[in-house]
């Protein structure tokens, strides 16, 4: 399985760019980086989800190193409603299935 | 649009009791995939249905299966329950296969064995 390793928790001061690291080293050339978060007793929520080039939308960036090894997740302007665990995935594929392995994420908690 | 629908949120089993999960997908999905999330093990793949067959599986016993219906709508099974299966059980849609693009998951059924 291809594995990824994120910190175990991060603090962010309200107002302030979270930057949240992910390191995927096993990555194969079309897996896809994914960045999912899940608020306490709620399903995960979608963030952002890149290749090989940066990405951004209206939540955050997605920030992938050449060689594909790593990944940093990018909120601008972290609120306390981005209080949560991030979890970053790669989106193995085996011909036509694939499967998510997700880690055990980032607790990320922003404070006033 | 309705989000994804898991039935039923909270239940209670007891050891050797059977249970089933639904899901109702978003409309115009097509495709289903189904997590269990514990403490100890986080998050964990079980298995992704798309046009009522099943495109892979995580590693679970066959204890646990799972089907699609016509409608995209899928179920969960998962027989001689365990202890260790109590957890939130999961199911998210797409519209494609292969799990590609943004998932949408429901709020989960909450499965305690005792």
């Amino acid at each position: 399985d291809a594995k990824t390793t994120q910190p175990p928790s991060m603090d962010c001061a309200e107002g302030r760019a979270a930057n949240l690291p992910c390191n995927h080293s096993t990555i194969s050339g079309n897996e896809y980086v994914y960045w999912y978060r899940q608020i306490h007793s709620q399903g995960p929520q979608y963030i952002i989800h890149g290749l090989k080039n940066n990405e951004t939308n209206e939540m955050a960036s997605l920030i992938i190193t050449e060689d594909r090894k790593s990944s940093t997740l990018i909120l601008p302007h972290a609120t306390l409603r981005d209080t949560a665990v991030y979890y970053c995935i790669v989106r193995e594929r085996a011909g036509t299935a694939s499967k998510l392995t997700f880690g055990t994420g980032t607790r990320l908690q922003v404070t006033l | 649009k309705a989000g994804v629908t898991q039935t039923p949120r909270y239940l209670i089993k007891t050891r050797g009791q059977q249970v089933t999960l639904s899901c109702s997908p978003i409309s115009g999905h097509r495709s289903v995939s189904w997590y269990q999330q514990t403490p100890g093990q986080g998050l964990q793949f079980l298995f992704e249905y798309f046009s009522e067959t099943q495109r892979n599986k995580g590693n679970f016993p066959g204890r646990f299966s799972g089907r699609q219906f016509s409608n995209s709508r899928s179920e969960m099974n998962v027989s001689t329950l365990e202890l260790g299966d109590s957890a939130l059980y999961l199911c998210a849609s797409s519209l494609g296969p292969a799990l590609a693009g943004e998932l949408f998951f429901g709020e989960g059924s909450r499965l305690t064995v005792l």
